[in-house]
């Protein structure tokens, strides 16, 4: 079964700090990798989208990675700001006969502390 | 430019009853979206959709219904409201396939009771 598990569940820092939430995926077979950020009572805006072939990715102070060997991504926020408190949510496409199949973890929500 | 909007934000439904989510997106999107965001769990495909007259079901497309006869517009149907659909609804859209960005609505909180 194809599965998105993200750590932690949750996480608290101060502002200014730095911090890295995980992603490990069990979907097969792979077509591309999505971070979101999810403000409350608001949708998903995308972070990054990243393919087999794309091991970083950079947007501003959020950088993801890929390890598509070992199924693992992980998004590094630098500098955090007490705007980045929200849920982050790391999303895995498989293509399955031209249908598009997404599968979406639960999220990892970030609090930032003055 | 409006992105994608949906209507209404909020909506109580009593069991048995219907009603029709809209969404509308004014980016000449070919690729339409429906999910489902049940609270402390990740979101869920209902129906999408790759351009108008076509649509395909998702992961839980049960108790729900898509057309798709323009590029802007995407509604969801739901026939019989059951408590299990209680849940926060989001319309996303993208220029085309899984590799491009996909631009979410605000959402439609529904509660059925």
């Amino acid at each position: 079964k194809n599965q998105v598990e993200q750590s932690p569940q949750s996480l608290i820092i101060l502002e200014g700090k730095n911090c890295t939430l995980q992603c490990n995926y069990t979907v097969s077979p792979f077509s591309n990798l999505r971070w979101y950020k999810q403000d409350t009572g608001r949708g998903p805006v995308s972070l990054t989208i990243m393919t087999f072939s794309e091991n970083t990715k950079s947007n501003g102070r959020y950088t993801a990675t890929l390890d598509a060997d070992t199924k693992q991504s992980s998004l590094h926020i630098t500098a955090s700001q007490l705007s980045d408190s929200a849920s982050y949510i790391c999303v895995v496409s498989q293509l399955a006969g031209g249908s598009y199949i997404p599968t979406f973890g639960r999220g990892t929500s970030l609090i930032v502390h003055p | 430019n409006a992105g994608v909007t949906q209507t209404p934000k909020f909506r109580i439904l009593k069991i048995g009853q219907s009603m029709t989510l809209q969404c509308a997106q004014d980016m000449n999107h070919n690729y339409m979206y429906w999910y489902r965001q049940d609270p402390g769990m990740g979101l869920k495909l209902i129906y999408y959709s790759v351009g108008a007259g076509i649509t395909d079901k998702g992961e839980v497309p049960n108790g729900y219904n898509v057309s798709r006869s323009t590029t802007e517009d995407f509604p969801l149907r739901l026939e019989l409201a059951a408590p299990s659909q209680t849940s926060v609804y989001f319309c996303a859209s993208s220029l085309s396939g899984t590799s491009y960005e996909q631009y979410f609505g605000p959402g439609t909180r529904l509660t059925v009771t």
